[in-house]
């Protein structure tokens, strides 16, 4: 069974970099799109961008200018940073994974709470 | 960027009412790829339908996605007590893939 999980502070001041690692158990990290996505407390879900497993992304355009992702196969790892963070990028942050053959987003982390804030 | 709007934002229902969602796209979705996911609070999203149409594996057969282009539905066909949280739709046919706002079904 495939299984995702975040890890990373969860406490980021203004203006620093919050830096997130997606650990993959139980499958590949081959062959797949990896995935970002956030939710703001009591707010909907944010599409942040994808990693390919060969390393090519894609990101919302709302945030492609502070956002960086990379993919770690030797760790079956992948991971988000997203530069000169504010109070507004306050959220759960989940990873997930897109399936093949047309399919949506079938395995997710359980999601950590990152606040930012001095 | 294709923007998703569901409707409505709230859906009153009794348990064993059918319930139906909508997601209105605001250009044609690739490929008709069009997920609909519930969440529970406290937990990560869950996928129910890939393809507009097709139920993820271990989906109870009450969830149904219908819909070509850009307009699409939920149905759920009888609500469990456990149904009455909220559902998103999310397109992943273009760049960036995007979700809708959402919709909370309510116990009336």
């Amino acid at each position: 069974q495939v299984q995702l999980q975040e890890s990373g502070p969860g406490l980021v001041k203004p203006s620093e970099t919050l830096s997130l690692t997606c650990t993959v158990s139980g499958g590949s990290i081959d062959s797949y799109y990896w995935s970002w996505i956030r939710q703001p407390p009591g707010k909907g879900l944010e599409y942040i961008g994808y990693i390919f497993y060969s390393g090519s992304t894609s990101y919302n355009p709302s945030l492609k200018s502070r956002v960086t992702m990379s993919v770690d196969a030797s760790k079956n790892q992948f991971s988000l940073k997203l530069t000169s963070v504010t109070a507004a990028d306050t959220a759960v942050y989940y990873c997930a994974r897109r399936g093949t053959l047309g399919k949506a987003f079938d395995y997710w982390g359980q999601g950590t709470l990152v606040t930012v804030s001095s | 960027e294709i923007v998703l709007t569901q409707s409505p934002g709230t859906l009153s229902l009794s348990p064993g009412e059918r319930a139906t969602l909508s997601c209105r796209a605001s250009q044609s979705v690739s490929s008709d790829f069009l997920a609909w996911y519930q969440q529970k609070p406290g937990q990560a999203p869950r996928l129910l339908i890939n393809g507009a149409s097709s139920r993820a594996t271990g989906i109870p057969d009450r969830f149904s996605g219908s819909g070509s282009g850009t307009d699409f539905t939920l149905t759920i066909s009888r609500l469990e007590p456990e149904d009455f949280v909220v559902y998103y739709c999310q397109q992943y046919g273009s760049s960036p893939w995007t979700f809708g706002q959402g919709t909370k079904v309510e116990i009336k």
